[in-house]
């Protein structure tokens, strides 16, 4: 069974600084590409970043783009989220999904508040 | 970044209506249009990719339509547990972006 589990979720101050891990399991990790979107408390979805099957590229949604830093390391069936200089707007529920978007997580809370 | 326009934002309807939800994209996007269903406290789930093609396990009462920029998903039958939150997700380019969500409600 494919399965994603997101941690690594928090409260962290606006300026500061947290990472996110999805453990992947129940596929073969390296050959698909893999996604992060994220959903503020009450809103609708909206999609992050994407990095390829090996990693060689990657790409954001112009909200974050140079603030995260989507990453992952296929010995591990795990995939990263970076997320500096965070802003009070950046608190949502961030859901890890593979390519398609039929498999999600259960996502990891982020909370921005000083 | 490619806006899509998702209407209406909320809806009303019965048990046995059909409804049709509409997305619509700034500009032409081939197919590239997927729909997803979400339920409060859950992850949103797949019902529709390529604008038309029936996710595994889906009830056949949903369907999708629609190419380039207008694409519209219909439930022919609401039944009670198709009350939900839907969006649309455009996976053209980069970044994808997804429609404002249409709450559809009871009756």
């Amino acid at each position: 069974e494919e399965q994603l589990v997101e941690s690594g979720g928090g409260v962290v101050q606006p300026g500061g600084s947290l990472r996110l891990s999805c453990a992947a399991s129940g596929f073969t990790f390296e050959a698909f590409a893999m996604h992060w979107v994220r959903q503020a408390p009450g809103k609708g979805l909206e999609w992050v970043s994407l990095i390829t099957g090996d990693g060689g590229a990657t790409y954001y949604a112009d909200s974050v783009k140079g603030r995260f830093t989507i990453s992952r390391d296929n010995s591990k069936n795990s995939l990263y989220l970076q997320m500096s200089s965070l802003r009070t707007e950046d608190t949502a529920l961030y859901y890890c999904v593979k390519r398609g978007f039929a498999y999600w997580g259960q996502g990891a809370l982020v909370t921005v508040s000083s | 970044a490619i806006q899509m326009t998702q209407s209406p934002s909320s809806l009303s309807a019965s048990v046995g209506d059909r409804v049709t939800i509409t997305c619509r994209a700034s500009q032409g996007i081939r197919n590239d249009l997927g729909w997803y269903q979400q339920k409060p406290g859950k992850a949103p789930k797949l019902l529709i990719y390529t604008a038309s093609t029936l996710h595994t396990g889906v009830p056949s009462r949903f369907s999708g339509s629609g190419s380039g920029t207008d694409f519209t998903l219909t439930i022919s039958s609401l039944q009670p547990e198709d009350f939900a939150t839907y969006y649309c997700l455009q996976d053209y380019n980069y970044p994808h972006t997804f429609g404002q969500g249409t709450k559809l409600e009871i009756k």
